[in-house]
């Protein structure tokens, strides 16, 4: 099971918004409501941002909002603050033959 | 707060065991499924295993299917993975983390090099 794809960086000025589109395929994104997504700053464990595709955890900013269309999910940003510079992961339910789950490749975000 | 902590990191030969443990608490850990993920230096997230709240499903990454064992003892809130016949490219930090459709909270990772 190949892992799932995303940019592997964007940027954007405090306060714009920003998109990362984590790219699957009918197996993993496209079959199951079951996308989420993880922030992780340098040295730090991962953190989750937004689960089964649009659901905000306690705690979380809504600044952080996430959707899915057909085999992509994305995550957007609103307002851009310098503590959202980070790196980026979704994780879809894939349950194919290979892999159960699977994590996107990553994405850095930079706020310029 | 929920806590997990990992332990049983450190340097291993190639073709050697480690134990990794994972000790939880305040959080029901007997209702949660637990995974291991796993991170290589400067790269990047990696699914490892999962097992259901109860032992009755565990599923592996091909990557470490039948060198790596996932198991849990829930009188004790604690979650292991024993890894066999470890190879370099096993060289990661390793993270517990409790959920089971996605990871609600994560422990801060033990690193596990292998090297000779």
């Amino acid at each position: 099971q190949s892992a799932l794809t995303q940019p592997a960086s964007v940027s954007g000025s405090p306060g714009q918004s920003i998109t990362i589109s984590c790219t699957g395929t009918s197996s993993d994104v496209g079959s199951y409501n079951l996308v989420s997504w993880y922030q992780q700053h340098p040295g730090k464990a991962p953190k989750l941002m937004i689960h089964e595709v649009s659901k905000r955890p306690s705690g979380v900013s809504s600044r952080f909002s996430g959707s899915k269309s057909g085999n992509t999910a994305s995550l957007t940003i609103s307002g851009l603050q310098a503590e959202d510079e980070a790196d980026y992961y979704c994780w879809s339910y894939a349950a194919t033959s290979t892999s159960f789950y699977v994590f996107g490749t990553g994405t850095k975000v930079t706020v310029l | 707060q929920v806590q997990l902590v990992e332990s049983g990191g450190g340097v291993v030969q190639p073709g050697r065991s480690l134990r990794l443990s994972c000790a939880a608490s305040a959080f029901t850990f007997s209702s949660y499924g637990m995974h291991w993920v796993r991170q290589a230096p400067g790269k990047g997230l990696e699914w490892v295993a999962v097992i259901s709240y109860d032992g009755s499903e565990i599923y592996y990454a091909d990557s470490v299917k039948g060198r790596f064992t996932i198991s849990r003892d829930n009188s004790k809130n604690t979650l292991y993975l024993q890894m066999n016949s470890l190879r370099a490219d096993d060289t990661a930090v390793y993270y517990c983390a409790s959920g089971y459709s996605y990871v609600v909270d994560w422990g801060q990772g033990t690193l596990v090099t292998v090297s000779s």
